[in-house]
């Protein structure tokens, strides 16, 4: 059972380029919104999370957007830098602490 | 800045035989957990762990798997016969309450 589905799998854009990652959830229990950065060989490091009361948050360059009644969120890239190529996984979290990922999208940023 | 360890980088081992996979969680934590991945696919969840016991965890964590915090600073991962498939990157992550800080994760290899 896939309960958050991430879309690109893929995406390369243009150094200050904003690439766009997009996730749906079904589960309405979940309660928080986290985004891994992953680099090859590596561990996923927490970049930035929201809780479904909150339409969106920015940090640095960052940003989620949350739509509770789409149950969808998106992560945004501003002022892309090639150090930003890595794998973005988002996830979802319910009351039992578990995190549910989605299937990761590699982003690429051209110099 | 408080990181998640883990130890060893990579454990080559042979089908059938046991292993033990070491963490060391930040030091105020309160939850702790093992995820995996295997090569180029998403992270799964594997257990969870709070106050001494496991809180929650997943269909991959059967009766092969154990985990433990055998002292108040190590949580640790069992494989008690290995099978070819268990062959992934294993990750080792804590919270103190919702925001999980992955390690660096242990890669095992089964042959």
């Amino acid at each position: 059972q896939q309960q958050v589905k991430q879309s690109p799998q893929s995406l390369i854009v243009q150094k200050g380029g904003i690439p766009i990652i997009n996730c749906a959830y079904e589960n309405t229990a979940f309660d928080y919104f986290p985004w891994y950065q992953q680099f090859p060989g590596k561990g996923p490091a927490l970049l930035i999370a929201i809780r479904p009361d909150v339409s969106e948050k920015k940090e640095g360059r960052f940003t989620i957007s949350f739509n509770k009644s789409a149950k969808q969120f998106s992560l945004h890239i501003m002022d892309s830098q090639p150090g930003d190529s890595a794998t973005y996984f988002c996830a979802a979290k319910s009351d039992d602490y578990k995190l549910s990922f989605g299937a990761g999208t590699t982003v690429t940023v051209r110099a | 800045e408080p990181e998640v360890t883990q130890t060893p980088s990579h454990q080559v081992t042979q089908m059938g035989q046991e292993v033990i996979l070491r963490c060391v969680p930040i030091s105020n934590h309160l939850y702790f957990y093992w995820y995996r991945q295997i090569l180029g696919q998403k992270v799964e969840f594997l257990v969870s762990f709070y106050n001494n016991e496991i809180s929650e965890k997943s269909e991959i964590f059967d009766d092969q798997f154990s985990v433990e915090r055998p002292d108040g600073s190590n949580f640790t991962l069992k494989i008690r016969s290995t099978k070819l498939e268990d062959s992934a990157m294993y990750f080792c992550a804590s919270s103190y309450v919702h925001e999980q800080y992955f390690g660096p994760g242990t890669r095992l290899t089964v042959t």
